[in-house]
C-alpha cells in the first residue's frame, strides 16, 4: 500500500517569513496529493490539493509543487501570519474523491511573533 | 449546508461495551470515509464506501470493528468489545467523487475507553 513521509514534524518560524513541508510518497499510481490544516481541537481542513497532471498550484500564499518522478511533493506558505500556526498534513490518494487518503505523521508549525 | 454530522461528539465507555459510531454526510455526497486519529498513529483510513458500497476495509485494526452504509444518508462505524487502545478520535468524511476530489470532515468522535 501507499506510505507518505512528511518532513519535518515541526517547524518554527518567525512572522513574514517562508515556511515549506516535504511529502514523499511510494505508490506511482497516486494522483491526488491534498494538504490539510488542523487547529487545535478541531476538524482537517483542505487548503490546497494538487492531481498529477499539473507539476504546480497556486492560492495566495499558498503553494504546492509536485515532482513525479521523485515521487515528492511540497507545500510553501509565503508571508506566514499567527494564525498559520497549526499541523498541516499531506495526503496522497490513487482514486481522486472516491479513494481513501493517506496521511503523513503532521508538521507542527508554529509561527514566531 | 450543515456539512458532515457526526454523532456522539464525545464518548465516554467501559473495556467491553459496545460502542456505535454514526455519521450522515453531506447531501449528494457519494463517497464515505472514516479514520481514526491518535497521537502515536496519526490519521489512518479505517474504511470506505463508494455508492453505500464498501470498497475496501484493510485498515479495519480488527474483527472488532465493523461499518455499514445501509443507505446514501447514513453509515456506523461499531465497535465491540471495546478495548483502551480504541481511544482515539474518529472523523467521517465525505466527497462527491464526480465533482471534487476534496473530502469534508466532520467533527469527529472523541472515543474514550476506560
Amino acid at each position: 500500500g501507499e506510505n507518505v513521509e512528511q518532513h519535518p514534524s515541526t517547524l518554527s518560524v518567525q512572522e513574514g517569513d517562508s515556511a515549506v513541508i516535504k511529502c514523499t510518497y511510494s505508490d506511482s499510481a497516486s494522483n491526488y496529493f491534498p494538504w490539510y490544516k488542523q487547529e487545535l481541537g478541531k476538524r482537517p481542513q483542505l487548503i490546497i490539493d494538487i492531481r498529477s497532471n499539473v507539476g504546480e498550484k497556486k492560492d495566495q500564499r499558498i503553494a504546492v509543487t509536485l515532482n513525479k518522478t521523485a515521487k515528492h511533493f511540497s507545500l510553501h506558505i509565503t508571508e506566514t501570519q499567527p494564525e498559520d500556526s497549526a499541523v498541516y498534513f499531506c495526503a496522497a490518494s490513487g482514486g481522486g474523491g472516491a479513494d481513501g487518503l493517506t496521511f503523513g505523521k503532521g508538521t507542527h508549525l508554529i509561527i514566531q511573533p | 449546508d450543515a456539512g458532515v454530522i457526526q454523532s456522539p461528539r464525545h464518548e465516554v465507555t467501559e473495556m467491553g461495551q459496545e460502542v456505535t459510531l454514526r455519521c450522515k454526510p453531506i447531501s449528494g455526497h457519494n463517497s464515505l470515509f472514516w479514520y481514526r486519529q491518535t497521537m502515536m498513529r496519526g490519521l489512518e483510513l479505517l474504511i470506505y464506501f463508494n455508492n453505500n458500497v464498501p470498497i475496501d476495509d484493510s485498515g479495519m485494526p480488527e474483527d472488532r470493528f465493523s461499518a455499514k452504509m445501509p443507505n446514501a444518508s447514513f453509515s456506523t462505524l461499531k465497535i465491540q468489545p471495546s478495548e483502551p487502545r480504541d481511544s482515539a478520535v474518529y472523523f467521517c468524511a465525505s466527497s462527491h467523487s464526480g465533482i471534487s476530489y476534496e473530502q469534508y470532515f466532520g467533527p469527529g468522535t472523541r472515543l474514550t475507553v476506560t
